[in-house]
């Protein structure tokens, strides 16, 4: 089935420092989502992108939707202690179901 | 407005024991999602309603597993002979549509014993 290979699995960073995580695949995705999950809660959407090559913010967060379909980053810019948690990319492949086929996620740790 | 509830938020059952997780959707969303998120893994779809279609049933990972979803709103994932491979948080999510953002519930921590 579809996989989505994200990296780093892990970062430990200071708190002020940037921040990039990002997703490939091989096959072709529809969309690409970026989701946050803190401890015992479900994920929660961060940022949706719908287009090859779309750019887009939200906030101090920026994700791409890679040209060839395959790929996506988040950047989060300047980190402070509450963006601690898992952050998961997602998307849904072309002609698949609604389903969601998600990466294994990136666990962020600051040091304050 | 209520966001999508799941009941029980943790459960521990018995190997060889059934058991029933709940999913309330958000009010008028007719999508509903039912995955599956292993420890330190990401999540996996299990099953898809949408409205009144014959829902998409094509990620569970076994004939232990069923769901329903009664009058296109409460929904209930039900596991059969429960086995420690099933141990894992069972995540549910709404949507509006098929084609619109999914929001998740807290889930439900199953540990099977």
């Amino acid at each position: 089935g579809q996989q989505l290979n994200q990296s780093p699995q892990s970062m430990f960073i200071q708190e002020g420092e940037d921040v990039s995580m990002n997703c490939t695949s091989s096959s072709i995705f529809n969309t690409w989502l970026w989701y946050k999950q803190e401890p015992g809660e479900g994920p929660v959407l961060l940022i949706a992108l719908y287009k090859a090559g779309e750019l887009t913010s939200n906030g101090r967060l920026t994700a791409q939707f890679g040209i060839t379909r395959k790929d996506s980053f988040l950047n989060i810019s300047a980190s402070i202690p509450s963006d601690v948690g898992i952050y998961f990319c997602a998307g849904h492949v072309i002609q698949g179901a609604q389903k969601l086929v998600f990466g294994q996620g990136t666990r962020l740790t600051i040091n304050p | 407005g209520a966001g999508v509830s799941q009941s029980p938020s943790n459960k521990v059952t018995e190997k060889g024991k059934d058991v029933e997780l709940r999913c309330d959707p958000i009010s008028g969303h007719t999508a509903l999602y039912w995955y599956r998120q292993s420890l330190g893994q990401g999540l996996e779809f299990l099953i898809y309603f949408q409205g009144n279609s014959a829902p998409d049933k094509s990620g569970l990972p076994s004939d232990r597993f069923s769901a329903e979803r009664t009058g296109g709103s409460v929904s209930t994932l039900t596991i059969q002979r429960t086995q420690q491979e099933d141990s894992a948080v069972y995540l549910c999510a709404s949507s509006k549509d098929a084609y619109n953002e999914q929001f998740f519930g807290p889930g439900t921590r199953l540990t099977v014993l």
